[in-house]
Formats: structure tokens, sequence, C-alpha cells
């Protein structure tokens, strides 16, 4: 079974404008970490926000900010004021404090933004 | 800057020649990834070390070997190429324990087997 779900393959989005790309994840464990990249098509992978499972609050970044459900196992990024630079595919993933060091990091599918002007 | 350093950036590779991939972290991060990254496939673990002196194989490890030659570095060697291993490969490392610790990120190798 998949671990982490982006149901969205592609979004769009008008520039200045807020847009939600939607995680979940799948974990029995009880402390885990939910971690957002951006890969922008240069190729390089950028952390955005960190996300703990013991967290009050929901994380935020500059314009990024994690809508985090715990009882609906979801980890949302929500992008404000989007810029034509936020266009690039955004992955979610998740490291669980459980398990095999070497495998406990899972990444998903990934959703690509694209920004239009 | 720290972080992680992986060479070469690109490399086009006859099929059946060998060729490895440098990564260098110097975060003193224990653990160290091969991740092979194909389109619409996300990414797919390789190979790991959870640190110096262990190597494991992840999800898609057949054509390739790995070396911890020590805690700084964590090569990725292709015996052989095939035409089925043109991808990008990303080299990351992180702190072995603790579920507030990311990946960091190499700027990734885009190799090309004809």
């Amino acid at each position: 079974a998949q671990k982490i779900t982006q149901t969205q393959p592609g979004m769009f989005v008008q520039e200045k404008e807020a847009v939600t790309l939607d995680c979940t994840y799948d974990t029995s464990d009880q402390s885990y970490g939910l971690f957002w990249y951006k890969q922008p098509s240069s190729g390089e992978m950028i952390f955005l926000i960190y996300q703990g499972s013991y967290d009050e609050q929901n994380a935020t970044e500059g314009r990024y900010s994690l809508n985090f459900q715990k009882a609906r196992k979801s980890a949302n990024l929500v992008i404000s004021a989007s810029q034509l630079g936020d266009s690039a595919m955004y992955f979610c993933a998740m490291r669980e404090g459980g398990g095999n060091y070497g495998q406990n990091f899972v990444f998903g599918p990934g959703t690509r933004l694209s920004v239009l002007p | 800057n720290a972080g992680v350093t992986q060479t070469p950036k690109f490399q086009v590779l006859k099929t059946g020649q060998s060729m490895t991939l440098q990564c260098a972290q110097d975060m003193n991060h224990n653990s160290m990834y091969w991740y092979r990254q194909d389109p619409g496939m996300g990414l797919r673990l390789i190979y790991y070390s959870a640190s110096e002196g262990t190597t494991d194989k992840g999800e898609v490890p057949n054509g390739y070997n790995v070396s911890r030659l020590n805690k700084r570095e964590f090569s990725l060697r292709l015996e052989s190429a095939a035409p089925s291993q043109t991808s990008v490969y990303f080299c990351a490392s992180t702190r072995t324990a603790g579920t507030n610790y990311g990946y960091t990120f190499g700027s990734g190798t885009r190799l090309t087997v004809v």
C-alpha cells in the first residue's frame, strides 16, 4: 500500500492566488515527520517545510504553510500569493520513527504545479 | 557551501560501459542514499548506507553497486550500463535517527545510456 498519496498529478493556479497541494499519508507510528520538497525544472530538490507529528501548530515558512490534520492523516501544502517561480514539481515525504533507518523515508509521486500569468 | 556534492552532473554512456557516480557530504551525516528518478515514477531508492561501514539494497538495486568509502563519501557504480539505467540520479544524506531530520539532496546526475 502507498504510504504517501498525492492525488493531483497536475495543478494550475493563477499568479497571485493561493493553491493547496494535497498529501495523505499512512503510518502506524506515533512519531513521524512530514516534509515537502520542491523540484523546479532545473532538477534540484529543495526542502520547503517540515511538520512533526507532535507539533500542535501548523508549520509555516514564508509563503508556505502546511495544513496538518492528524486525524485525517493529511498534510496539505498551501502556497499563498503564487509566483511564476513556483511552477515546479512538489513532493510530499514522510519519515517514520520506527523501522529500518534506511527505508523509513518515503516520497509521494509528486504534483506538478503550473502558475499562469 | 555545506551540503551534498554529486559528480558528474551529466554523463552519456554506451551500453556496456561502466562508470561511478560520486557523492560527498560535509554535514557529518551518518546516513546516505542513492535514488533514481524517472519520469512519472517519483524517486526510487537504489541503495543506502545507514552508517559508515554498512550498505543495503533499496527498491531497485539490480545493475548497481555501492561503496561507503568513509563517513563523507558514498559512490554508486554501474558495472555494465544498460539503456534502462537512463535516469536522473540523486544522492541524499541525513542524520540516522530523528523524525525531524529530512534529506539534503545533491544536485543530481543526468545519465543517458545509448
